[in-house]
């Protein structure tokens, strides 16, 4: 368990209204990733931080934005939603181990923009 | 870029069968391997992985091993349980950068 929680768990929204969503960590890891999962997709990285107020794009950036104004907490915010941005968001933190970067993930938030 | 390769499922095996999911990758050098497994309704769990060639990862009686000549790592599993139904993940970890490029994922479903 490397102490990652998600909120909120499930959320129904509609087009057009903003949505954030937030992960918490507990263990002071400086990496932080927020990926979107999609069937026939798997996982695809949205936006990273590699720490506070420090972050980057991923593969599917577009829509989104994040924030990061303290270590534990790393906030996903859709500032208008639209359909195609239904879908299962994890978060994840990277501990190094020996000489290997380990990714561990957050239980997921599942949206839904009707 | 770098990109994973899964085989498509579902995957559809009785208790006590033996479990190959292939993998394959595309990358610049030797990246870090990864497998993850989802069970419904849940995230992600590291289930093994390898950090360099002939590197065999392990856990719960599954294994895969790192081989570069072929550029796989597929998973297996000497005997299935019911409780193995999930899905599966294969994914590489970007040289310079760590981020994980995942495969599609295979659905494995066991039956008794």
């Amino acid at each position: 368990d490397a102490g990652i929680t998600q909120s909120p768990r499930h959320k129904v929204t509609e087009t057009g209204t903003p949505v954030t969503l937030r992960c918490h960590q507990t263990e002071n890891h400086r990496y932080m990733y927020w990926y979107r999962q999609d069937p026939g997709h798997g996982l695809r990285l949205i936006h990273y931080s590699y720490g506070v107020k420090d972050t980057d794009k991923g593969e599917v950036s577009d829509g989104y934005s994040v924030s990061r104004s303290k270590t534990e907490d790393f906030l996903l915010t859709l500032e208008s939603a639209t359909s195609s941005q239904t879908s299962v968001y994890f978060c994840a933190i990277s501990e190094t181990q020996g000489y290997t970067d380990t990714q561990y993930f957050g239980p997921g938030t599942r949206l839904t923009v009707l | 870029g770098d990109s994973v390769t899964q085989m498509e499922g579902p995957v559809t095996l009785s208790e006590e069968a033996f479990l190959t999911i292939n993998c394959t990758y595309t990358a610049t050098g030797y990246p870090s391997l990864f497998w993850y497994v989802q069970y419904p309704g849940e995230g992600l769990q590291l289930l093994l992985k390898a950090t360099k060639a002939d590197d065999k990862g392990s856990n719960k009686g599954f294994e895969a091993t790192y081989r570069k000549e072929t550029t796989s790592f597929h998973l297996e599993k000497g005997s299935v349980q019911v409780s193995d139904s999930a899905v599966y993940f294969c994914a590489l970890s970007e040289i310079g950068t760590d981020k994980l490029i995942f495969g599609t994922g295979t659905r494995l479903q066991v039956f008794p």
